[in-house]
């Protein structure tokens, strides 16, 4: 079945520095690719996508390339702030959304001032 | 837009009984919803998707006679968990899909459901 490998946390950065949170993933057909973000008390939110191979999901500052060769899809920023401090998940789905996702077991992501 | 509301945010029952959560769409309508279920410091695990007017899809050892849902309207799916246990403790999170013209369609999440089990 399908699975998705996220890096343990919690990931500890001060402000400004470059994240990257890598994400692997096994899936039997092709599937489209997210992440999702969780602040604390709040529900998840889609925080980018990208649904094909070589496309690059963008959004607040955060980037992930779908790399089909090497089945990853690893979140990337260059300067994180304290307010980026949260739960971060990945997650893909065989029909672009269609289906229920399968999720990562989620990075913690703690920023310090 | 795209909100996604649960009710309630949190329950505490005794064993044996019945719990009704229900998940609604706010601002849009949404045929399928699906509803996950997280341990604490693990993934969410993917129940069942509920689909208006029809019956839900249980994912495989998922007990659907544990898990009532029910998706009588375009934007309101309920999960009655019966005879609850302790073991049936945990955090419970649905989403509803937003079909876009040319697109699958994105999973709005709603903020979870924390249950309980005395």
């Amino acid at each position: 079945g399908d699975s998705v490998t996220q890096m343990e946390g919690p990931v500890t950065l001060s402000e400004e520095a470059f994240l990257t949170i890598n994400c692997t993933y096994t899936a039997t057909g092709y599937p489209s690719l997210f992440w999702y973000v969780q602040y604390p008390g709040e529900g998840l939110q889609l925080l980018l996508k990208a649904t094909k191979a070589d496309d690059k999901g963008s959004n607040k500052g955060f980037e992930a390339t779908y790399r089909k060769e090497t089945t990853s899809f690893h979140l990337e920023k260059g300067s994180v702030q304290v307010s980026d401090s949260a739960v971060y998940f990945c997650a893909l789905s065989d029909r672009g959304g269609a289906d229920g996702l399968t999720f990562g077991k989620g990075t913690h992501l703690i920023i310090q001032p | 837009g795209a909100v996604v509301s649960q009710h309630p945010s949190w329950v505490i029952c005794k064993s044996g009984t019945s719990v009704k959560i229900e998940c609604r769409s706010l601002d849009f309508q949404a045929t399928t919803m699906f509803w996950y279920r997280q341990f604490p410091k693990q993934s969410l695990m993917l129940m069942a998707t509920s689909n208006e007017g029809s019956k839900a899809t249980y994912e495989q050892g998922v007990e659907k006679d544990k898990f009532l849902i029910n998706h009588a309207s375009l934007t309101l799916s309920t999960l009655t968990v019966t005879s609850a246990h302790p073991e049936d403790s945990s955090f419970y999170i649905c989403s509803a899909r937003l079909v876009q013209p040319g697109a699958a369609g994105t999973q709005y999440f709603g903020p979870g459901t924390r249950l309980l089990v005395l």
